[in-house]
Parts: structure tokens; C-alpha cells; sequence
């Protein structure tokens, strides 16, 4: 069964230092996002993306945070200077419809993990 | 904005005994969606509701969604130790892309 996948598993970084989260979606989905968990916490919405562009994001998701589409398989979460705040787990999910109806499907989440 | 509450937070139970988990959302919902996390785990999505007083069940299972569209619930019956984790239930307004979750139940089962 397709899965989401997501690199790395583990991230480990410095206060103010940027880092790429990856995720491939599954390959015939067309709507994308991110959603983080801190520790012990609820699942919270960062941003959804469709067909290049953000289609949606939450106020989590400032100018510190930015998506892209590099290529026809990968979808990236960069923050640009993270803070000790920014530790969490990130989960990229897919889906292959936009509609209300969709299933999203989670990836096994990236663990960051800011000092 | 729109939000989700899920009660109770916890929740411990003996082995056969049944469980439920209820969610409660401040705007009528498109849907709902429930997921199990296992400890460690990722969001692994069990089942979505969209129809006013919708019920489904899976095995021993029973979701529900309200006729008001704005609660639903999650029963287990007879738990078993496969069963811990936390459960997440994450609605989806009308108009938006987002799912808005739950803080989750978490469960633990003792044999």
C-alpha cells in the first residue's frame, strides 16, 4: 500500500539555524500539508498546498516557515531561523482529493529538535 | 477560529471493559475524522463521518456523528490491549482545507 514518507526521521539543530524537512507524498495526490505535534500535545495545522501554491495556513505558520514543490515528488517545510519552540514532530500528510470528504494520509513525522 | 474538544484526556480500563471517547466542536463540521496514534506513532486515519446522525461501525468500533453535525463519539467495546493509544478525532469546517484536531483520549489497557 502507498505510504507517505518522510526524511529525516530524526533532526537535531542549533537555535537561529535553518532546516528542510522532506516528505514524499503519495505519488498520484495532488494536495499536500503539514501538521505539527509538540511533545504531548494535539496534532496542529501548519499550511495545505495545492498545485504550487498554499492553499490555506495557520497562524503557526509565520515568515519563519515556507513550502515548495522542488520537483514532481518531493514537498519541503523549510524554517528559516528556528527557535526551541519550533521542537516538535512535523507530519506531512497527502491526499487526492481537496474536497471535504478527503482522507489525509500521515507520514511517520520528522522528530526536531531545537537547542 | 474553530475548535475541537475531546474528552476525557485520559482514560484507563481493564481489559474487556468498554471505552469512549467524545469530541465537541464549537462549528458545524463538513466531517469528521477520527485517528489512532500508537505511542511513538503518526496519525493513522480509522474512519470519517459526514452525514448528520451518521453511525459506522468497524469491528468492535462505534463511531457517531451528531445530527447537529457539531459532536461525535468513539465507543470500543470490550477493549483489549491492542487497542491503547490515543485517539485523535480532527473535524473540517466547510470551507476550509485544514483538519482541526482533538487534544485526544489516551488509552491504556491493563490485562
Amino acid at each position: 500500500e502507498p505510504e507517505v514518507t518522510q526524511t529525516p526521521s530524526h533532526q537535531v539543530t542549533q537555535m537561529g539555524q535553518e532546516v528542510i524537512l522532506r516528505c514524499v507524498p503519495i505519488s498520484n495526490h495532488l494536495y499536500f500539508y503539514w501538521y505539527r505535534q509538540i511533545l504531548g500535545q494535539k496534532v496542529e495545522f501548519l499550511v495545505s498546498f495545492y498545485n504550487n501554491e498554499i492553499s490555506e495556513k495557520s497562524e503557526i505558520f509565520d515568515d519563519q516557515f515556507s513550502v515548495e514543490r522542488p520537483d514532481g515528488s518531493n514537498f519541503t517545510l523549510k524554517i528559516r531561523s528556528t527557535k526551541l519552540e519550533d521542537s516538535a514532530m512535523y507530519f506531512c500528510a497527502s491526499s487526492n482529493q481537496g474536497s471535504y470528504q478527503e482522507t489525509q494520509y500521515f507520514g511517520p513525522g520528522t522528530r526536531l529538535l531545537v537547542l | 477560529g474553530q475548535q475541537v474538544m475531546q474528552i476525557p484526556q485520559y482514560q484507563h480500563v481493564q481489559e474487556g471493559e468498554d471505552f469512549t471517547t467524545y469530541c465537541n466542536s464549537s462549528t458545524t463540521l463538513s466531517n469528521i475524522q477520527w485517528y489512532k496514534q500508537r505511542p511513538g506513532g503518526h496519525p493513522v486515519f480509522l474512519i470519517q463521518l459526514v452525514k448528520s446522525g451518521e453511525v459506522k461501525k468497524q469491528k468492535r468500533l462505534t463511531f457517531q456523528f451528531g445530527e447537529a453535525k457539531k459532536n461525535s463519539s468513539l465507543h470500543i467495546t470490550a477493549t483489549q490491549t491492542t487497542d491503547v493509544g490515543t485517539y485523535f478525532c480532527a473535524g473540517k469546517s466547510q470551507a476550509g482545507t485544514a483538519l482541526i484536531f482533538g487534544k485526544g483520549t489516551t488509552l491504556s489497557v491493563s490485562s
